[in-house]
């Protein structure tokens, strides 16, 4: 158990519709950090966050935005959702947002778009 | 543009030795990680490496030369809970960003027979 944790652990839902996906990290972490998982692009670096403030942006499409809260937890928000949506997403953590810091992934959320 | 080249497949039996390569090329490095994943499960932190030279880690052991931009993993004394997928992981530099997101490999599935 890594310490981040993510919410749901599934996800069902249709075309055209949004979700949010909730991400806790590790105590004392201020970085977070979601990838998305398919079959075939492997992991991929959606955004990252630092106390509270964006830091990076990676491959993150118009229809997907994030937020990071005053107390540190930080959410996914899907929108507009396509068949190619469907992937596991996954937060990771790290205490600051140092090159050297260790990023510590949560469980993941597996999104099935239909 | 930013790259890392592992092999797909590897399979092994119990008790051998295996190492598994990774090459890449990115827009700068701040160091090289490597992650262990399950099917359908988070990746879970191995090792790093920042300098040249080996990193030895219990039955792990990760080995890099920036020079020629060249990482391998080696499992000694396979077990059949080895079987995972393993992930080259590179901490590039984002130009004009701040960020430390980390650029994945596809990942090396290992099959670990009896």
């Amino acid at each position: 158990d890594s310490g981040v944790t993510q919410t749901p652990k599934h996800l069902i839902t249709a075309t055209g519709q949004r979700v949010t996906l909730r991400c806790s990290p590790r105590s004392g972490d201020l970085s977070v950090y979601w990838y998305q998982q398919s079959l075939d692009q492997g992991l991929q670096f959606l955004i990252q966050y630092y106390n509270g403030e964006e830091r990076a942006k990676g491959n993150i499409l118009e229809r997907f935005s994030a937020q990071q809260f005053p107390d540190l937890h930080s959410e996914l928000n899907l929108s507009s959702l396509e068949l190619g949506d469907s992937a596991l997403y996954f937060c990771a953590s790290s205490v600051t947002a140092g090159s050297l810091e260790t990023q510590y992934f949560g469980p993941g959320t597996r999104l099935l778009v239909l | 543009g930013q790259n890392i080249d592992q092999p797909t497949e590897m399979t092994a039996t119990e008790g051998a030795i295996v190492q598994i390569n990774c090459t890449y090329q990115t827009s700068g490095f701040n160091g090289l990680f490597w992650y262990q994943q399950h099917a359908g499960e988070a990746p879970t932190f191995l090792s790093y490496n920042v300098l040249d030279g080996l990193e030895e880690k219990g039955r792990f052991s990760s080995f890099l030369s920036r020079s020629k931009g060249y990482s391998y993993l080696l499992l000694k004394e396979l077990q059949m809970k080895d079987s995972a997928s393993y992930l080259c992981a590179v901490r590039g530099i984002h130009l004009n960003q701040a960020g430390t997101a980390l650029i994945f490999g596809k990942g090396t599935t290992l099959s670990v027979s009896s």
